[in-house]
């Protein structure tokens, strides 16, 4: 069953723009990841939250997580057209599994 | 380093046809993981493995589905007859994972059409 559920579905920005994406999930969780895939190609790991982590930067992506929502959003600031993928949020349960449930995705165009 | 490898890249066949995919994880990696991605279902984790021993295999649809894992470098998906339902491009993921975290690293994909 899906765990992560982003929102929106679909997004598309003109370059230099921010993007934000969202994930809700509904079980607790150990930690949170996203992912970036490019068409055609497999999943890239961008970056991981853990349980007791607020908030995580990695260059141009900035990652929030609100255990009490249930949820997570993933910040791209200044984005670029080579930025243009689907990204997924993944969240790993506690209780000892090692199961990554993803998300359907949130596709990203970033406009020239 | 070379990454998770993944073959064929691309197959088709025929409805009742035998498919066989093949998986070599990132050398050192005591993880694997099988995915389906298809449009309407997203990426479904079919099985996974942590020191080639299967841990939960929840995910496979049906008995037409298998997979091995012999040893720590190589990895099979069978399925036994194809039917048309199973198109889909079926990933495999390796990770070194700790209890409660890791990141995979995924391959390329395999795009199976059956006809």
């Amino acid at each position: 069953s899906q765990q992560g559920e982003e929102d929106p579905q679909a997004l598309s920005i003109q370059e230099g723009e921010n993007a934000t994406m969202n994930c809700s999930y509904k079980t607790s969780i150990n930690n949170l990841q996203w992912y970036r895939q490019n068409s055609g190609r497999g999943l890239v790991h961008l970056i991981l939250i853990r349980s007791n982590e607020r908030e995580k930067h990695s260059g141009r992506l900035r990652v929030t997580l609100d255990t009490s929502k249930k949820s997570s959003s993933l910040l791209i600031t200044a984005s670029r057209a080579a930025d243009t993928a689907s990204y997924f949020c993944a969240t790993e349960r506690g209780g000892g599994s090692e199961k990554l449930v993803f998300g359907k995705g949130t596709k990203l165009t970033v406009n020239p | 380093d070379a990454g998770v490898i993944q073959s064929p890249r691309h197959e088709v066949t025929e409805m009742g046809q035998e498919v066989t995919l093949r998986c070599k994880p990132i050398s050192g990696h005591n993880s694997l993981f099988w995915y389906r991605q298809t449009m309407m279902r997203g990426l479904e984790l079919l099985i996974y493995f942590n020191n080639n021993v299967p841990i939960d295999d929840s995910g496979m649809p049906e008995d037409r589905f298998s997979a091995k894992m012999p040893n720590a470098s190589f990895s099979t998906l069978k399925i036994q007859p194809s039917e048309p339902r199973d198109s889909a491009v079926y990933f495999c993921a390796s990770s070194l994972l700790t209890t409660g975290s890791g990141e995979l690293f995924f391959g390329e994909g395999s795009r199976l059409t059956v006809l």
